[in-house]
């Protein structure tokens, strides 16, 4: 049973430049979160998506943004990259009407130069 | 304000010796209670969770917390470390309700066992 999957592993963007995450969420799950992991610090919710839209959206610029689609993958985009951004991003995903419980990828680390 | 307090960035043990990592939250409401593990360079592995009911629970590799609601407090135990438990440990706190869910963490424990 497959869990989460991010892709890519690694990514290295200059400052100014626009990326793309993506995360496939556990079969079953339909509810996709965004986490940011800055070094040393514990991750800060981005957002979260069902059905296809944000329902709930953490302390981020809008320049982060997010897409889901029918099959329940997403997509975290970040425009105007700044240093500041270079984290781990995770995605966690889970069942909104079931047990609680989150699944974590092992995350894209993405380091702005 | 919602928010989780891990007081020990670091701790470092003896292998075989017993373990406790602190864990304090402030929620309004009635909160779910989660610790998770973090190796470097790796996601977050889910070690336990408190919903209700019982307020000690067991997790897996061994690891147990207890939630005190008096003291507003969720710590994880473990009474004989391995080595392969050195790895950075996050408390957590949602909401009682599913759906509309975020997890508050804190900031993390980095542990690590000395042979």
């Amino acid at each position: 049973d497959a869990g989460v999957t991010q892709s890519p592993t690694h990514l290295i963007k200059t400052r100014g430049q626009q990326v793309t995450l993506r995360c496939s969420p556990k079969s079953g799950h339909d509810t996709v979160s965004w986490y940011q992991q800055a070094l040393g610090q514990g991750p800060q919710f981005i957002f979260q998506y069902y059905e296809e839209e944000e329902r709930q959206r953490g302390n981020f610029p809008d320049r982060f943004s997010g897409h889901q689609f029918p099959n329940y993958s997403s997509e975290l985009n970040v425009n105007a990259l700044l240093l500041g951004d270079s984290a781990l991003y995770l995605c966690a995903s889970t069942i909104t009407t079931g047990s609680y419980g989150y699944t974590f990828g092992s995350g894209t680390r993405l380091t702005v130069v | 304000a919602q928010s989780v307090t891990q007081p020990d960035i670091h701790i470092t043990v003896s292998e075989g010796a017993s373990l406790e990592l602190r864990c304090n939250y402030s929620y309004g409401a009635t909160p779910y209670l989660f610790w998770y593990v973090q190796s470097p360079g790796q996601g977050l592995q889910l070690l336990l969770k408190y919903f209700s009911g019982d307020t000690l629970v067991q997790g897996i590799k061994g690891f147990e917390a207890e939630f005190k609601r008096s003291q507003s407090s969720f710590n994880l135990r473990k009474p004989s470390v391995h080595w392969s438990d050195a790895a950075e440990y996050f408390c957590a706190v949602g909401p009682f309700s599913g759906g509309y869910n975020k997890l508050i963490f804190g900031a993390g424990t980095r542990l690590a066992v000395h042979p």
